[in-house]
């Protein structure tokens, strides 16, 4: 696609229960980055993956959150038992390998009530 | 502690002015430096990367210092317009690999006609 693309834009969820968040990265692009940002904050990395590999997950703050790319290309965050700390805007990002420049999509925006 | 401030106030320039933005850092030896351009709404869009050997890099009216010393950054953008009114985040790359950036709060330019 033109650009990073991540799904659902907006997701409101109940507190305790699980959401997942799409991202469809640029096409062609190994590497792929999760981030999520705060109001007024820098984004904060969460994990990466390199084609399927998931390289560095240390940013993923607890046992509730996990993140996969089964095929290289879509990945999904699964945040599960959502609490209301886990409100933000959670981005995506990919580039074309290591060391490339990063493209970050719209992300998505998750509110936990 | 390691941390990475960026003005948090907002800056307010007359158009054509020469706006500069800092960016410390402290308890980090990044390997690169980047700044990245937010607007409301949308990711961050990179601009510009600075190595830690490099003492300074331009990019038509953008210009990025770094002093591993100082460990300071400071980001010029020469002859500014209001459409240079945006976020301007810096962030830090510890390795060739840019897996993990670290990012600042972010600040805030305003460009006035």
């Amino acid at each position: 696609g033109a650009g990073v693309s991540q799904s659902p834009r907006y997701k409101v969820t109940k507190r305790g229960q699980d959401v997942a968040l799409r991202c469809d990265p640029i096409s062609g692009h190994v590497s792929l980055y999760w981030y999520r940002q705060a109001l007024g904050q820098g984004p904060e990395f969460l994990t990466y993956f390199n084609y399927e590999a998931q390289q560095d997950k240390s940013g993923l703050p607890n046992d509730r959150f996990s993140a996969e790319r089964p095929e290289g290309s879509i990945s999904t965050l699964t945040i599960q038992r959502t609490e209301q700390r886990d409100s933000a805007m959670y981005r995506c990002a990919s580039s074309l390998g290591s060391g490339n420049t990063i493209y970050f999509g719209e992300g998505s925006w998750l509110t936990v009530v | 502690s390691q941390k990475i401030e960026q003005n948090s106030e907002a800056l307010n320039i007359q158009e054509g002015k020469t706006a500069t933005l800092t960016c410390n850092y402290t308890n980090y030896s990044p390997a690169y430096l980047q700044w990245y351009r937010q607007d409301p709404g949308r990711g961050p869009v990179f601009l510009l990367l600075i190595r830690e050997n490099e003492k300074e890099k331009r990019k038509e009216r953008l210009k990025v210092t770094f002093d591993t010393t100082l460990k300071q950054s400071l980001f010029h953008i020469t002859a500014s317009q209001p459409a240079d009114s945006a976020t301007y985040l810096c962030a830090l790359a510890m390795n060739t690999g840019f897996q993990k950036l670290v990012f600042g709060t972010g600040t805030r330019l305003l460009v006035s006609p």
